[in-house]
């Protein structure tokens, strides 16, 4: 069954940018919608953004100045970049599969483990 | 953006008790709804989308209702592994996914 994986650094300093990578096993990334979602300690759930398999991005208002996603659909990965982070961006960041169910809409069917990311110097 | 609201934000029950999440949109959304469970330390797991499909593999005493601005989250008998958090979410595919605050369902 299809798996998620993400990987990076467990910690970055302020005003860098955090890199994730999701790599997708057990299935093929093509014609899929691929999110990223966060969930600081002991908070809700933020959604960050998702990508198609054909590169087009959304991404939540509140972060889209600071995202940038991209996906290799060779290596069966998608990726996250969020510049300039502060404190406020230290949070679990899940990767997670877009499953759509046409005029019914949309879900998060399969999700990676999450990793933690720090932002302190 | 269109905000998710749910209630009660945490609510204790019982092995076998009958609860109820409810989860308020602040514009319709039709049934572009779907719920689902978190357990400490790990990812969120899909259980009702379209506002009440279940997802494959869940139980049958999940249930989710409701249409335009006003869901609920129903399970029917509540069981050991059922102590969780359960977020709602807006799944419109044209608008920004967003969820709600969470209900931590605590044993009583």
């Amino acid at each position: 069954q299809v798996q998620l994986q993400e990987s990076g650094p467990g910690l970055v300093k302020p005003s860098e940018t955090l890199s994730l990578t999701c790599t997708v096993s057990g299935g093929s990334i093509s014609s899929y919608y691929w999110s990223w979602i966060r969930q600081p300690a002991g908070k809700g759930l933020e959604w960050i953004g998702r990508i198609y398999t054909s590169g087009s991005t959304n991404y939540n208002p509140s972060l889209k100045s600071r995202v940038t996603m991209s996906v290799d659909t060779s290596k069966n990965q998608f990726s996250l970049k969020l510049s300039s982070v502060t404190a406020a961006d230290t949070a679990v960041y899940y990767c997670a599969r877009v499953v759509r169910f046409g005029e019914l809409g949309d879900a998060f069917d399969i999700w990676g483990q999450g990793t933690m990311v720090t932002v302190s110097s | 953006d269109i905000q998710m609201t749910q209630s009660p934000s945490s609510v204790s029950a019982s092995v076998g008790d009958r609860v109820t999440i409810t989860c308020r949109a602040s514009q319709g959304i039709s049934s572009w709804l779907a719920w689902y469970q978190q357990k400490p330390g790990k990812a969120p797991k899909l259980l009702i989308y379209a506002a009440s499909s279940l997802q494959s593999g869940v139980p049958s005493r999940f249930s989710g209702s409701g249409s335009g601005t006003d869901f609920t989250l129903t399970i029917s008998s509540l069981q050991p592994e059922d102590f969780a958090t359960y977020y709602c979410q807006q799944a419109n595919s044209f608008l920004m996914y967003t969820f709600g605050q969470g209900t931590k369902l605590e044993i009583k």
